[in-house]
């Protein structure tokens, strides 16, 4: 079994719309973080956690939302979709101990139309 | 501002060749680099890291090289196979942020 998983792994919605992606992990880590991967800009930081009470802004938070549910999950919200959202989507977690080697779920591809 | 560069969006070589793959960094603050391999449908994977007190760390048949005065990394792999064909993301970090500044990806691409 993958020890990150994100649902939805594909998603088309409207202009508007709320939307949720879903993380969940398994291996136990402290730290948990959203990124989105846009053709030419490589993977920019949208928020992370490191511990349930702990929750902060990355490079490119406006328009997104996030919620740590647990340790184990977090969850990313687009309170009012727009296109330019439209992007590869994952989550990642890293262990306090080593905090730069990342473990990414395999991505949630959204289209805003 | 990109902090970290990767100026070349592809690369293709022969199998059993020498791949080098580049990355350059504008913040003089930064520690720490990693280097993360990504096949299609998947997330990235880490693959080899390297601290800012060391010039080169050894992993198989993957080598991370160094130079501060440049602000320069290269990931070397040698020989190259079919099955290193994906997309190179170098990284880096400042070690007061904990946080992870990725550059643009090279699409390494192995041909037989």
């Amino acid at each position: 079994d993958a020890d990150v998983t994100q649902t939805p792994r594909n998603r088309i919605t409207k202009t508007g719309k709320r939307i949720m992606l879903e993380c969940s992990q398994t291996k136990g880590h402290d730290r948990m973080y959203w990124y989105r991967q846009d053709p030419g800009l490589g993977l920019r930081l949208i928020y992370y956690s490191f511990d349930v009470k702990d929750i902060n802004k990355g490079e490119i938070s406006d328009g997104y939302s996030v919620s740590r549910q647990a340790q184990a999950k977090f969850s990313l919200s687009l309170e009012s979709a727009i296109p330019n959202q439209t992007a590869l989507y994952f989550c990642a977690t890293s262990s306090d101990s080593s905090a730069y080697e990342q473990y990414f779920g395999p991505g949630t591809r959204l289209t805003v139309t | 501002d990109q902090q970290v560069k990767q100026n070349s969006p592809s690369l293709s070589v022969q199998e059993g060749r020498i791949s080098i793959l580049n990355c350059d960094y504008t913040n003089s603050m930064f520690d720490y680099f990693l280097w993360y391999k990504k096949y299609p449908a998947e997330g990235p994977t880490f693959l080899i890291s390297i601290s800012s007190i060391k010039d080169k760390n050894e992993d198989g048949r993957f080598t991370v090289f160094l130079n501060k005065s440049a602000k320069h990394l290269s990931l070397h792999i040698v020989p190259s196979q079919p099955g290193d064909s994906a997309v190179y993301f170098c990284a880096a970090s400042a070690g007061n942020t904990d946080k992870l500044i990725f550059g643009t990806g090279t699409r390494l691409q192995v041909f037989p």
